[in-house]
């Protein structure tokens, strides 16, 4: 049972366009959502997150809209660099990040992005 | 400042071996998470430890356990080991009653079962 999903294995953008990650996930338990991106031989590094009660989130080139009605969460990155050349995990917690639930995420099966120059 | 690191980082066992990896928390962090990531999947929740004690635990086996000290670093053992054990193991740690203070993943420990 797949609670959260990433149906995009890969995605590949030009230098300076947008990027856009998609996630999907089913429980309705599910009230914060992180993004974290991963390159090879690295553990994953935290990038955004958003809470339930909110729609939206912007840090830097990066935002995530959070659609609760679809359950559907997307990531934007604007503009795009060879630099964010990466593997993306979207993931779900019952719980905010710090509290008792917050150590159990639940990741999609990531989205490989390539930036070309 | 430094963060979350793992020991070691590859190491090759024998099917039913049994196996330790270490974990020390980025500083100042109390909580420590496992995951194990197989190949072309995300991570996926072992168990978190904190306080010395398991707190939450994910769908995995009993030979799966682990162990925090009190200088808050952890250890994930695996015994009887499987082929299905291969995967990247991956400790994060966070910061308990601090709000939106995200886990921490260190690089990993590669795990290899023959």
């Amino acid at each position: 049972d797949q609670q959260v999903k990433q149906n995009s294995p890969s995605l590949s953008v030009q230098e300076g366009r947008i990027s856009i990650l998609n996630c999907d996930y089913t429980n309705s338990m599910f009230d914060y959502f992180l993004w974290y991106k991963k390159y090879p031989a690295e553990g994953p590094t935290f990038l955004i997150s958003i809470s339930s009660i909110k729609d939206k989130n912007e840090d830097g080139r990066f935002t995530v809209f959070l659609n609760k009605s679809a359950k559907h969460l997307s990531l934007h990155i604007v503009p795009s660099q060879p630099g964010d050349s990466a593997v993306y995990f979207c993931a779900a917690s019952e719980g905010p990040a710090g509290y008792n639930q917050g150590g159990k995420l639940i990741f999609g099966q990531g989205t490989e992005l390539s930036v070309k120059p | 400042d430094a963060g979350v690191t793992q020991s070691p980082t590859h190491l090759i066992k024998t099917r039913g071996q049994q196996v330790t990896l270490r974990c020390s928390p980025k500083s100042g962090h109390d909580t420590v998470s496992w995951y194990q990531q197989a190949l072309g999947q995300g991570p996926q929740f072992i168990f978190q430890y904190y306080e010395e004690e398991e707190r939450q635990r994910g769908n995995f086996p009993d030979r799966f356990s682990g162990h925090q000290f009190p200088n808050y670093s952890s250890e994930l053992n695996v015994n009887a080991l499987l082929l299905g054990d291969s995967a990247l193991y991956l400790c994060a740690s966070s910061l308990e009653h601090t709000y939106n203070s995200p886990l921490h993943f260190g690089n990993g420990t590669r795990l290899t079962v023959t």
